[in-house]
């Protein structure tokens, strides 16, 4: 069974500090992914990845940053964290398209920033 | 942008009644998928349907695909109490990204 694992399930932090989410996955997938949830708004795509070292900006990136330097990593940095950025955080990984396109997500990790 | 977008918002039935929701989208799909969500979790995959077919089961679980609508229907027959969860459509035009609607809020009374 795939298994995508994140750092930390809850998170309080203040706003200014840098956070970092992390997401490991096990099943050797190119493509990761993280999305935040917010009630109302669905999932929201911030970052992708296709590939080690890879990035492509999704829906919503202002604020965020990523870094992939392993295959089974996939980091979301907050920069300078902000209140409207409370939320949860998701991560995903699947194989590339045309093959299984199926999403395997993480637990979540539910950010509030104070 | 949003791409899905799941109707009704939330639905509340009886154990052992059928549950319908329903998704709509906005572009040419390659396939769509519905996946669960429990509360505080994350998302679990439940089923795919690709472009060229019309209809898949799995389980308890009927899901219809209209293209020429852009729409799909996902259905769960003899509802269980476990089955009360968030539902979320998720269409995928390219194979590497997918787009999320909002999701149906399903209860199942026991």
């Amino acid at each position: 069974d795939v298994k995508v694992t994140q750092s930390s399930r809850y998170l309080v932090k203040r706003t200014g500090e840098k956070v970092f989410l992390e997401c490991v996955q096990d099943m050797d997938h190119e493509n990761m992914f993280w999305y935040r949830q917010d009630p109302g708004l669905g999932l929201r795509l911030i970052y992708f990845s296709y590939d080690v070292k890879m990035k492509e900006k999704g829906d919503i990136p202002e604020g965020y940053s990523v870094s992939r330097e392993k295959k089974e990593r996939f980091s979301l940095i907050l920069e300078s964290a902000s209140t409207n950025q409370t939320s949860m955080y998701l991560c995903a990984s699947s194989l590339p398209g045309g093959r299984r396109e199926t999403q395997y997500f993480g637990p979540g990790t539910r950010l509030l920033v104070l | 942008s949003q791409q899905g977008e799941e109707d009704p918002q939330a639905l509340s039935i009886q154990e052992g009644e059928n549950a319908t929701m329903n998704c709509s989208y906005k572009t040419s799909i390659n396939n769509l998928q519905w996946y669960r969500q429990n509360s505080g979790r994350g998302l679990v995959h439940l089923i795919l349907i690709r472009s060229n077919e019309r209809e898949k089961h799995s389980g308890r679980l009927r899901v219809t695909l209209d293209t020429s609508k852009k729409s799909s229907s996902l259905l769960i027959t003899a509802s269980r109490a476990a089955d009360t969860a968030s539902y979320f459509c998720a269409a995928s035009n390219t194979g590497n990204q997918f787009y999320f609607g909002t999701g149906t809020s399903l209860t199942v009374i026991p």
